[in-house]
C-alpha cells in the first residue's frame, strides 16, 4: 500500500543530544513537508521541500534541519539548539500542481528531558 | 498574508445531530484551495474535504459538506448525522495555487455525545 511512514512512533532523548526523525514516502510525490504540534495547538510548518536535494524554510525553522536527498525520504534532524523540541512532529507529501491535499504520516512523539 | 482562523475551540454535538465548524480565511490570491482535516487520538491526520476558490458548487463527501462563503470568506464544514467516531480535533487549511505551503487553523476539539 502506498502511504507515508514515520519511525519511530515514541522517540526519547536527553536534553543537548540531536536526534534525527525518519519520514518515508512511496506515493512519488514531489513536496514533502515537516510540522510540529504542541498539544492543544494546530500545525506549524517547519521545513518543505518541493524537489530532490531543494528545501526552504517554514515559519519556525529554528533549531531544525532537514535533508532531501532522495525523493522519497525527508528526515528532519531536531538538533540541540532547539529550545523546546518535546512536541508531537508530522510529515506530509503531497503532489504538485493544483489541486492536492497533504497525505500525512502517522507522526513521531518526541520527549526531551 | 494568508490567514486561517477556526474560533471554535471545542464543540459538542448530540449524537445523530448535524454540527458546523467554522472556518474564515485571509488570503488575497483568487486562486486557492481549502481544506478540512481530521485528527483523532491517534495523532494521524485525516481529510475529508477540498474546495477550490472557482469551484460554483459546495464540495460534498459523503457525511460532509463545505459550506462555502467566497464574498464572506469563509469555509465552514457541515457534518450531518454525528456519530461517536466523529470525535476529534478538526483543522482547516488553505493553500495558494502556485505555492506548497499549506497554512492550517488552531483547530476545533467536536465531541459528540451519546
Amino acid at each position: 500500500d502506498g502511504g507515508i511512514t514515520q519511525s519511530p512512533k515514541y522517540l526519547f532523548r536527553k536534553e543537548g543530544q540531536n536526534v534525527t526523525l525518519s519520514c518515508e514516502q512511496n506515493l512519488n510525490h514531489d513536496a514533502m513537508y515537516w510540522y510540529r504540534q504542541d498539544p492543544g495547538q494546530g500545525l506549524r510548518l517547519i521545513y518543505y521541500s518541493q524537489i530532490v536535494n531543494d528545501f526552504q524554510k517554514g515559519d519556525i525553522a529554528e533549531g531544525y534541519s532537514v535533508s532531501r536527498e532522495k525523493k522519497e525520504s525527508f528526515p528532519l534532524t531536531v538538533t540541540s539548539a532547539q529550545k523546546n523540541p518535546t512536541a508531537f512532529y508530522l510529515c506530509a507529501s503531497s503532489p504538485t500542481g493544483d489541486p492536492y491535499e497533504q497525505y500525512f504520516g502517522p507522526g513521531t512523539r518526541l520527549t526531551v528531558t | 498574508a494568508q490567514k486561517i482562523t477556526q474560533t471554535q475551540p471545542g464543540m459538542f454535538v448530540q449524537e445523530k445531530e448535524a454540527v458546523t465548524l467554522d472556518c474564515t480565511y485571509d488570503t488575497s490570491d483568487p486562486s486557492y484551495g481549502l481544506f478540512w482535516y481530521k485528527q483523532p487520538s491517534s495523532g494521524e491526520m485525516i481529510f475529508l474535504i477540498y474546495q477550490g476558490s472557482y469551484d460554483q458548487q459546495n464540495a460534498t463527501e459523503g457525511r460532509y459538506s463545505l459550506n462555502f462563503q467566497k464574498a464572506r470568506k469563509s469555509a465552514n464544514l457541515v457534518i450531518s448525522a454525528s456519530q461517536l467516531g466523529d470525535s476529534a480535533m478538526y483543522f482547516c487549511a488553505m493553500r495558494e495555487w502556485g505555492t506548497y505551503k499549506y497554512i492550517f487553523g488552531t483547530g476545533t476539539r467536536l465531541k459528540v455525545l451519546a
